[in-house]
């Protein structure tokens, strides 16, 4: 059966400092790949979608980006952080001929 | 371009009464369409699906929801709400680009 994990589960950084939010699918291969954002009392917004290695499109202009190293695993990063990257970060993928997506547990990220 | 709409940001129900999450969708292809549900700090889980056939689709703990394409909808319903219903309930839509999710509605189920 295919899993999703993503790490790590909390994350309190300052602003100003770097960031790297890691999700890894076992159980499947070529995947697409999806990182999204909710804010607090929000909604989902995706922020990246991948359907092959080192193949990302961006759906918002953000202080945010993504790569996609390997078959499986998806990353999210910044250079800076801002006060209004704090949220809850959601990692999902969808068989490459289907629209329904499966979740990882989410990383809860606080930035002070 | 696809679009949800789901009306209600809130919804409070009695323990053992009827659930109704509403959500209306717009597509210009023919739809895909989804319910997750999200417990607190948890990610999102998949509870129905419709993409073609029949109209009153089935999934976990006992939720529904039917396709009426003459009114745009995909309303979720469950006849007798249980207080481990209580969650976020989102509402999604599928056809030529990737999902696209409503704002979602809180479910509440008192005692």
């Amino acid at each position: 059966s295919q899993t999703i994990h993503q790490w790590p589960a909390t994350l309190v950084q300052p602003v100003g400092s770097p960031l790297s939010l890691e999700c890894t699918v076992e159980g499947t291969s070529n995947p697409n790949l999806y990182w999204y954002r909710q804010a607090a009392g929000r909604g989902l917004q995706l922020l990246f979608y991948s359907v092959g290695i080192g193949q990302i499109s961006s759906e918002v202009p953000q202080n945010l980006s993504a790569s996609r190293p390997q078959d499986r695993q998806f990353i999210l990063s910044s250079k800076k952080l801002l006060l209004s990257d704090s949220g809850f970060y959601l990692c999902a993928w969808s068989g490459s001929a289907s629209y329904e997506q499966y979740f990882g547990p989410g990383t809860r990220l606080t930035v002070t | 371009a696809q679009s949800v709409t789901q009306l209600g940001s809130h919804v409070s129900v009695s323990e053992g009464a009827l659930v109704l999450l509403r959500c209306n969708y717009s597509s210009s292809v023919p739809p895909y369409l989804f319910w997750y549900v999200q417990y607190p700090n948890q990610g999102l889980q998949l509870l129905l699906k419709y993409t073609t056939g029949a109209t009153l689709v089935k999934g976990i703990n006992g939720f529904e929801a039917e396709f009426k394409k003459s009114e745009t909808s995909f309303h979720l319903t469950k006849p007798s709400a249980h207080m481990s219903d209580a969650a976020e309930y989102f509402c999604a839509v599928a056809g030529n680009t990737p999902l696209v999710f409503g704002k979602g509605t809180r479910l509440s189920v008192i005692a």
